[in-house]
């Protein structure tokens, strides 16, 4: 099931520099969309969404923008801290299908370097 | 803040014996799931329950599995023979979900670790 993508498996930036993640998905059918962090031995936890008839959300640092032709999103975290280094999963679901499953990418590991 | 706790953390069991995983939901939330992770897996969806009966369940979710809300608190996922591949982190989940079709957010628990040997 590759409905759900994040094709970069790692990613390393400098302390106070800018995070960029991405996420890609297949089915049009999707349109509410998620991130989450998460720790070792943790559960995952909520950052941010997006609803597919918005193209950006904020939430101080934290920044998602999604590009419904290209079936595209991102998370920008600026400015990017030693406590963001985790692991990030996008998700999606298809709510106006009436479905309540999440689907997840594979996730991305996060290091942020000192 | 409100959280969803998970018991047991980490349960080991011999193949072929039932177990149960139990959450316990953040108090106002209306939906509640199931997720597992095999390692090195992305997370996957199991099933999700709502008003005492299952909404929506994937293909993993067999004769195998079942849920419950016993006593309108705990939330309960039952494995009845396990096996092998059932050794995964199992993460519940729980969202507000004020109406059918609302956009909430699922609140997930730290999992529990199960270990079918």
């Amino acid at each position: 099931d590759q409905q759900v993508k994040q094709n970069s498996p790692s990613l390393s930036v400098q302390e106070g520099r800018i995070s960029i993640l991405n996420c890609d998905y297949t089915n049009s059918m999707f349109d509410y969309f998620l991130w989450y962090k998460k720790y070792p031995a943790e559960g995952p936890t909520f950052l941010i969404s997006i609803s597919s008839i918005k193209d950006k959300n904020e939430d101080g640092r934290f920044t998602v923008f999604l590009n419904k032709s290209a079936k595209h999103l991102s998370l920008h975290i600026v400015p990017s801290q030693p406590g963001d280094s985790a692991v990030y999963f996008c998700a999606a679901s298809a709510v106006l299908q009436g479905a309540q499953k999440l689907v997840f990418g594979q996730g991305t590991r996060l290091t942020i370097n000192p | 803040e409100p959280e969803v706790t998970q018991t047991p953390s980490h349960q080991v069991t011999q193949m072929g014996q039932e177990v149960i995983l139990r959450c316990v939901p953040i108090s106002n939330h209306l939906y509640f799931y199931w997720y597992r992770q095999i390692l090195g897996q992305k997370v996957e969806f199991l099933v999700s329950f709502y008003n005492n009966e299952i909404s929506e369940k994937s293909e993993i979710f067999d004769d195998q599995f079942s849920v419950e809300r016993p006593d309108g608190s705990n939330f309960t996922l039952k494995i009845r023979s396990t096996k092998l591949e059932d050794s995964a982190m199992y993460f519940c989940a729980t969202s507000r979900g004020a109406s059918g079709r609302s956009r909430e957010t699922q609140y997930f628990g730290p999992g529990t670790r199960l270990l079918v040997l």
